[in-house]
């Protein structure tokens, strides 16, 4: 079975301050890794991935296999920041057929 | 480009009465999705299908079908809605022929019902 955990249900902050979204991560294999947005009145959309090791609107992630964490980083968090971020996983089911699952999600929102 | 598409956008339901969700994606995808958001719960997979004819249970598939007749359309039936199914559901569509491929979400449906 393949699991997401995002602790934190909301994470407010000041604006110009560093962010950490939590998420960790339950699967026996490789993990594909990913970070989803949600801003207010839109589709979700892909933020990043594990894989690429991009810095995307300021965003990384790095994986952390030893601790099976995916934490989501910002050194100074914007007002525009504000949205839904869900941590996503993609794995191998026993059936053979691969999987996109989503954590519970974290509120961030970012005060002036 | 459309990129995945859902309808209705909104429904009002009663208790029994039961619906389809239409989802359609343009972009050839052979894997889509239906999940449901709730508030705490993040996005829960209702039903998933990796190729036209096929389609397969997720975490949350009592009290859904679905059917997949053809690759670009993917649909969500409710056969007696329940007010527990109020929600707002998305459907994704996402290639796997490389890893790591970003999955599209559509614009969602809320469905309420009374």
């Amino acid at each position: 079975a393949q699991r997401v955990t995002q602790p934190e249900k909301l994470l407010s902050v000041f604006k110009g301050a560093p962010v950490e979204l939590k998420c960790n991560y339950s699967y026996s294999g490789s993990p594909e890794l990913f970070w989803y947005v949600q801003y207010s009145r839109q589709r979700l959309q892909l933020l990043l991935r594990h894989i690429s090791r991009e810095s995307i609107k300021g965003f990384t992630a790095d994986l952390n296999k030893g601790e099976t964490s995916f934490h989501l980083k910002k050194p100074f968090a914007q007002e525009e920041d504000s949205a839904m971020y869900y941590c996503a996983l993609s794995g191998w089911l026993d059936t053979g057929r691969r999987a996109l699952t989503f954590g519970s999600g974290t509120r961030l929102q970012v005060q002036p | 480009n459309a990129g995945v598409t859902q309808t209705p956008k909104f429904r009002v339901l009663k208790t029994g009465q039961s619906m389809t969700l239409l989802c359609a994606q343009d972009m050839n995808h052979e894997y889509m999705y239906w999940y449901r958001q709730d508030p705490g719960m993040g996005l829960r997979l209702i039903h998933y299908s990796v190729g036209e004819g096929t389609t397969a249970k997720g975490e949350v598939p009592d009290g859904y079908n679905v059917s997949r007749l053809k690759k670009q359309n993917f649909l969500l039936g409710l056969e007696s809605a329940a007010p527990s199914q109020t929600s707002v559901y998305f459907c994704a569509s996402r290639t796997l022929d490389r890893p790591n491929t970003e999955a599209f979400f559509g614009q969602g449906t809320r469905l309420t019902v009374v």
